[in-house]
C-alpha cells in the first residue's frame, strides 16, 4: 500500500522567512503534484513533477522531485500572508493508471505579518 | 465556466436516509473521481471512472454507490446514512488513457455532508 507523509504537518512562520515542506512517499513513482487547499474551498493545482530531479517554479513557490529518495519538496521563499493555506502533495503510483491520486495528511501552514 | 461542479455544497440530513450529490464536469475528460475528506482534512480516493466503467473501489462501504450516466457525469448515492459519513466530498476529473504522462486531476467545490 502507497503511504505518503508530509511534515511538518503544521507550520507558523513570519512573513519574509524561508521554509520547506516535505513529502515522503514510499513506493516507486515518477508522478507527485502538489496542491493547495484555502479554507472551505476546493484544491487547486499547483505543481505537476514528472521525472526524477523536476524542479518547478511559480513566483515565492518552488517544488522539486527527487525519485530516487522518493522525496519532494515545497520551498516557500520570503513568505506573504497570501500564502496561507493547507498544501498537499499526492503521488501517482507507477503503473496505478486511472487510479486515484494518494495523498498526504496535508500541511497547514500560517504566516503571519 | 465551472470545469467541475458539484450539487449540493451542502447537505444536512437525519441518520439512516439515503442521499445523493452529483458531479458534472466540462473538460472534456473520460475519467472522474469520488474522494472524501474527513474532519481532520485527510483526503482519500473512493472510486475512478473511466469511460463509465469502475476502475477502483477502494475499501468503501457498499451503501456507497457511483453512477455515471454519461463520461461527463459522476454522481454518489449513499445509502443509510451514518454519522461517520460526515465529511466533504470532493468530486474530481482527469483525462487518462494508457500510455499517458501523468495525470493531473482537478477539482470540484466539494460538498459537505452532515449527518445528525
Amino acid at each position: 500500500e502507497l503511504k505518503v507523509e508530509q511534515n511538518p504537518l503544521f507550520l507558523s512562520m513570519q512573513e519574509e522567512k524561508n521554509y520547506t515542506i516535505y513529502c515522503n512517499y514510499s513506493t516507486t513513482s515518477d508522478r507527485l503534484y502538489w496542491y493547495r487547499q484555502d479554507p472551505g474551498k476546493s484544491l487547486e493545482s499547483l505543481f505537476v513533477l514528472l521525472s526524477n530531479g523536476a524542479v518547478k517554479q511559480e513566483g515565492r513557490l518552488m517544488a522539486s522531485l527527487d525519485t530516487k529518495a522518493r522525496l519532494s519538496t515545497l520551498h516557500i521563499t520570503a513568505a506573504v500572508h497570501d500564502l496561507s493555506a493547507t498544501y498537499f502533495c499526492a503521488v501517482e503510483e507507477d503503473g496505478g493508471g486511472a487510479d486515484g491520486l494518494t495523498f498526504g495528511k496535508g500541511t497547514h501552514l500560517i504566516i503571519q505579518p | 465556466d465551472t470545469a467541475v461542479s458539484q450539487t449540493p455544497k451542502y447537505l444536512v440530513t437525519q441518520m439512516g436516509n439515503d442521499k445523493s450529490i452529483k458531479c458534472e464536469q466540462n473538460l472534456g475528460h473520460d475519467t472522474m473521481y469520488w474522494y472524501k475528506q474527513d474532519s481532520k482534512k485527510f483526503l482519500k480516493i473512493m472510486f475512478s471512472y473511466n469511460n463509465k466503467e469502475l476502475i477502483i473501489n477502494e475499501t468503501v462501504p457498499n451503501r456507497f454507490s457511483p453512477k455515471s450516466p454519461d463520461k461527463a457525469h459522476l454522481n454518489l448515492h449513499i445509502n443509510s446514512l451514518e454519522l461517520g459519513d460526515s465529511a466533504v466530498y470532493f468530486c474530481a476529473s482527469s483525462h487518462w488513457a494508457a500510455g499517458m504522462v501523468y495525470n493531473e486531476q482537478f477539482f470540484g467545490p466539494g460538498t459537505r455532508l452532515t449527518v445528525l
